[in-house]
């Protein structure tokens, strides 16, 4: 049973574009939402997180939207640009840790200039 | 501060055989976890060890196993490897509480 679903699973998006990533998970009780990048040959690196009694969270040009209600969350990469270009990961935990991550399956993104 | 190392970063075997891969945790962390990623499963949790003690176990076969040391270093263990084996496995460390993990940059398994 998939518990984060994600997609798209691929995107190419223009210099100076949006990317546009989402997620939907199923365990209410999850209380964490952290989003990793991965760049070829390197591991996951936390790239943003967002707990769910705050609606948005922006850290430069990344962006968490998240809908308790809907239990959906995005990232959104304003002015993307090709170093941007990475696999995505959403993933959900308990916050206090004591769980193991459950990431969605990634979505490889492209930015072309 | 160093952040979390694997080695070997490579690794080549045949089908039979067994690995063990090693993970040092970023200094002051005492929990780790195992992950295996894939292109069709993406990233599935292994298992977790804090205090040398397993507190969480994935949906993977006994053929998978694990440890940790005392100064918090984990090892993971394959026995008899299947070509299915063949993955990038990633340790995370996280301190003793909270959500926030830390990944190494894997270890590549190729079984042929």
């Amino acid at each position: 049973q998939q518990q984060v679903k994600q997609s798209p699973q691929s995107l190419i998006v223009q210099k100076g574009g949006i990317s546009i990533i989402n997620c939907a998970y199923e365990n209410t009780a999850f209380d964490y939402f952290p989003w990793y990048q991965q760049f070829p040959g390197k591991g996951p690196a936390l790239l943003i997180a967002i707990r769910p009694d705050v609606s948005e969270k922006k850290e430069g040009r990344f962006t968490i939207s998240f809908n308790k209600s809907a239990k959906q969350f995005s990232l959104h990469i304003m002015d993307s640009q090709p170093g941007d270009s990475a696999t995505y990961f959403c993933a959900a935990i308990l916050n206090s840790g004591n769980t193991p991550l459950v990431f969605g399956k990634g979505t490889r993104l492209s930015v072309i200039a | 501060k160093a952040g979390v190392t694997q080695t070997p970063r490579y690794l080549i075997k045949t089908r039979g055989q067994q690995v063990t891969l090693s993970c040092s945790p970023i200094s002051g962390h005492r929990s780790v976890s195992w992950y295996q990623q894939t292109p069709g499963q993406g990233l599935q949790f292994l298992f977790e060890y804090f205090s040398e003690t397993q507190r969480n176990k994935g949906n993977f076969p006994g053929r998978f196993s694990g440890r940790q040391f005392s100064n918090s270093r984990s090892e993971m263990n394959v026995s008899t490897l299947e070509l299915g084996d063949s993955a990038l496995y990633l340790c995370a460390s996280s301190l003793l509480e909270g959500p926030i993990q830390y990944f190494g940059a894997g270890t590549r398994l190729s079984v042929l």
